[in-house]
């Protein structure tokens, strides 16, 4: 079955930039989600179709996706911006819906 | 705004069947436009996509849980139901509804119930 790998954690300070990587099998070919989920809270949407931001997302929030890997990118990260960020496909070969393993982002 | 609502029974006995269920409001659960869908995430764990379904009552699951799952939609009442069998503590997780975009196209899940914590245990 299709795999999305994703690093358990990423440490950033206040104001820098921080990545989330997704690595998956050609996954450039297909469309890339991200979420956000902090402690006691219900997922958030901030990114679809690899790059593009739902209403209410800040602009800080961007992604890309190419060859095997998508990236999550937060320019100026927060303290709010702490959470556990996941990244979403679709595996055609099974038609279901898969999630990577989750980033744990800490805003040092 | 969409709302949508979980509601379940909280614990569940090993072996039983686990039944949940997801109230939309402000929004048409006969849209043509999304899916419905169930995700569940373990304590310490991601999240685990559990399978969805359109208004044609068209269905897709997890393969690891497909023997084991049956989700349903009730229009006339605004509801999608999840239905678990034969459950045991590793189905312990907090379960949530979702509204899905269309996840071929990669529109992602933009509204989430705020889940519920099922437990199994005797």
């Amino acid at each position: 079955s299709y795999e999305l790998t994703q690093a358990p954690s990423v440490s950033v300070s206040p104001g820098q930039t921080a990545t989330i990587t997704c690595s998956g099998d050609k996954l450039g070919e297909k469309n890339v989600c991200w979420y956000h989920r902090r402690p006691g809270q219900s997922p958030i949407l901030v990114i679809y179709q690899d790059s593009k931001r739902p209403s209410g997302i800040p602009e800080r929030f961007s992604g890309s996706n190419s060859g095997n890997t998508a990236t999550l990118t937060i320019s100026g990260t927060q303290a709010m911006d702490e959470a556990d960020y996941y990244c979403q496909a679709w595996d055609t070969s099974s038609a279901h819906v898969v999630f990577g393993g989750g980033t744990r982002l800490t805003v040092l | 705004q969409v709302q949508l609502q979980e509601s379940g029974p909280g614990l569940v006995k090993p072996s039983q069947t686990l039944s949940l269920t997801c109230t939309v409001s402000n929004d048409s659960i006969n849209s043509v436009n999304y899916f419905w869908s169930w995700v569940r995430q373990p304590a310490g764990k991601g999240l685990e996509w559990i399978g969805r379904i359109y208004i044609s009552g068209s269905t897709n699951y997890n393969p690891s849980l497909k023997s084991r799952v049956t989700i349903l939609l009730d229009t006339s009442k605004s509801q999608v139901s999840l239905k678990v069998t034969s459950v045991t503590a590793a189905d312990t997780a907090v379960y949530d509804c979702a509204r899905d975009g269309g996840a071929v196209a990669g529109k992602g899940f933009d509204y989430w119930g705020q889940g519920t914590l099922i437990t199994v245990s005797s």
